[in-house]
């Protein structure tokens, strides 16, 4: 059963840093690219960042570009986001999510974990 | 940048009823476009892809029609569990999702 599960998010003050985790199972992790999508409260759904499989490519959003970094350990099972310069317009829920085999879709989410930028 | 538009905002049924959700896309995206389903407090769950697959899981009553510009998701029977929020999506240059719909009971 593939299973995501993110942690990591919290309360943080504008212009801090957070480093999310989502640590994946029932599935060969390094085979697929691996994506966060996030959910500010009452809000739809936005495509943050994603990864290819070998971490070899990385995309950004242009609303977080230069501020977070998309990572993963394939050693681990782990994927990452860290996220610096934080913004209330960066609280949100923030899901782990696997990509489909051809990129277009996302088949599998976490539950997601909550982050909020509040002084 | 394609942008996804989708209508209703809020749709009213009872269940029993048969739903239809639309979402059309600025322009031709083929047949790539996926539905979510996000029930409250859950992560959204893949239901349909490429426009009229239905996901692994999923009832014979959810399906999905369209192509090029305007799509479809059609609940069949309405059931008490999929009163939820519904999002279309579709990846060009990136990831794109629709604003969603509001499925409530009425």
């Amino acid at each position: 059963e593939v299973q995501l599960v993110e942690s990591g998010g919290g309360l943080v003050k504008p212009g801090g840093s957070l480093r999310l985790s989502c640590a994946a199972s029932g599935f060969t992790f390094s085979g697929y690219n691996m994506n966060w999508v996030r959910q500010a409260p009452g809000k739809g759904l936005e495509w943050v960042s994603s990864i290819t499989g070998r971490g070899t490519y990385i995309y950004y959003a242009d609303s977080v570009r230069g501020r977070f970094t998309i990572s993963r350990d394939n050693a681990k099972n782990s994927l990452y986001l860290q996220l610096n310069s934080l913004g209330a317009e960066d609280t949100a829920i923030y899901y782990c999510a696997r990509a489909s085999n051809n990129w277009n879709y996302f088949d599998y989410w976490g539950q997601g974990t909550l982050v909020t930028v509040s002084s | 940048e394609i942008v996804l538009t989708q209508s209703p905002a809020t749709l009213s049924l009872s269940p029993g009823e048969r739903a239809t959700l639309s979402c059309r896309a600025s322009q031709s995206v083929s047949n790539y476009l996926a539905w979510y389903q996000q029930k409250p407090g859950q992560a959204p769950r893949l239901l349909i892809y490429d426009a009229s697959n239905r996901a692994t899981g999923i009832p014979a009553r959810f399906s999905g029609g369209g192509s090029g510009t305007d799509f479809t998701l059609t609940i069949g029977s309405l059931e008490p569990e999929d009163f939820a929020v519904y999002y279309c999506q579709h990846r060009s240059n990136w990831f794109t999702f629709g604003q969603g719909t509001r499925l409530e009971i009425k």
